[in-house]
């Protein structure tokens, strides 16, 4: 069974800290990796989606970074914010209609 | 605005009684789906639709069933035989674009209490 873990679980930070969390998945047998953000009390957002090895993508402050050969994903934040504070999901899409979700890395940004 | 409307967004429910929860999307997607989450997990596929009338069971199907008779809706029903149906459910939906499915557009969910 495919597994997607994502680390750390929670992670606490200051406003300015610049942070970064890990997907890794056992399998480059995948068609593309998607990165979603999800704030409390609302829907979880799309942030990136990354299909190629050595993929990068960035949004603002946020990138994100794929290595299919090592399997993992790296998103990074720079100059974390209070409206950064939020639960990030790592999914992968393997074909047809299957896609697994990590559990997700919840962070939390200090003024 | 385009997107997806679930309703409501805590619902009550007796043991023994089956309850329904609803999904809108004006997205025009043709793929819907319906998540549970439980803490500390990911999410968790119930039931996908690819086209109207048409529907397939996820990894946790046992217990709900779904109905898509309108390519704008596809509702949820959480039954008596589901065992543990307490939990916070996400409705989705995607399209395809150049042959490969997109991400996903999510509601805002509905968590389910059995009191």
């Amino acid at each position: 069974i495919l597994n997607v873990e994502q680390s750390p679980q929670s992670l606490h930070v200051q406003e300015g800290d610049s942070t970064n969390f890990t997907c890794s998945f056992p399998s480059s047998n995948f068609y593309a990796l998607h990165w979603y953000r999800w704030e409390t009390a609302k829907s979880p957002e799309a942030l990136f989606v990354m299909t190629l090895n050595g993929d990068e993508k960035k949004k603002g402050r946020i990138s994100a970074t794929l290595n299919t050969k090592e399997g993992y994903s790296y998103l990074y934040i720079k100059g974390s914010q209070p409206e950064d504070s939020a639960t990030y999901l790592c999914a992968l899409a393997t074909g047809g209609f299957k896609t697994i979700f990590g559990a997700g890395t919840r962070l939390f940004v200090k003024a | 605005d385009g997107g997806i409307t679930q309703s409501p967004k805590y619902l009550f429910r007796k043991e023994g009684q089956n309850v329904t929860l609803s999904c809108e999307q004006n997205l025009n997607h043709d793929a819907m789906y319906w998540y549970r989450q439980d803490p500390g997990q990911g999410l968790r596929l119930i039931y996908y639709s690819q086209i109207v009338n048409d529907f397939q069971k996820g990894d946790i199907a046992e217990g709900y069933s779904v109905s898509r008779e309108k390519k704008e809706s596809f509702p949820l029903t959480v039954t008596s035989a589901q065992k543990n149906p307490t939990a916070f459910y996400l409705c989705a939906s995607s399209r395809r674009t150049g042959g490969v499915w997109d991400g996903y557009t999510f509601g805002s969910g509905t968590r389910l209490t059995v009191v």
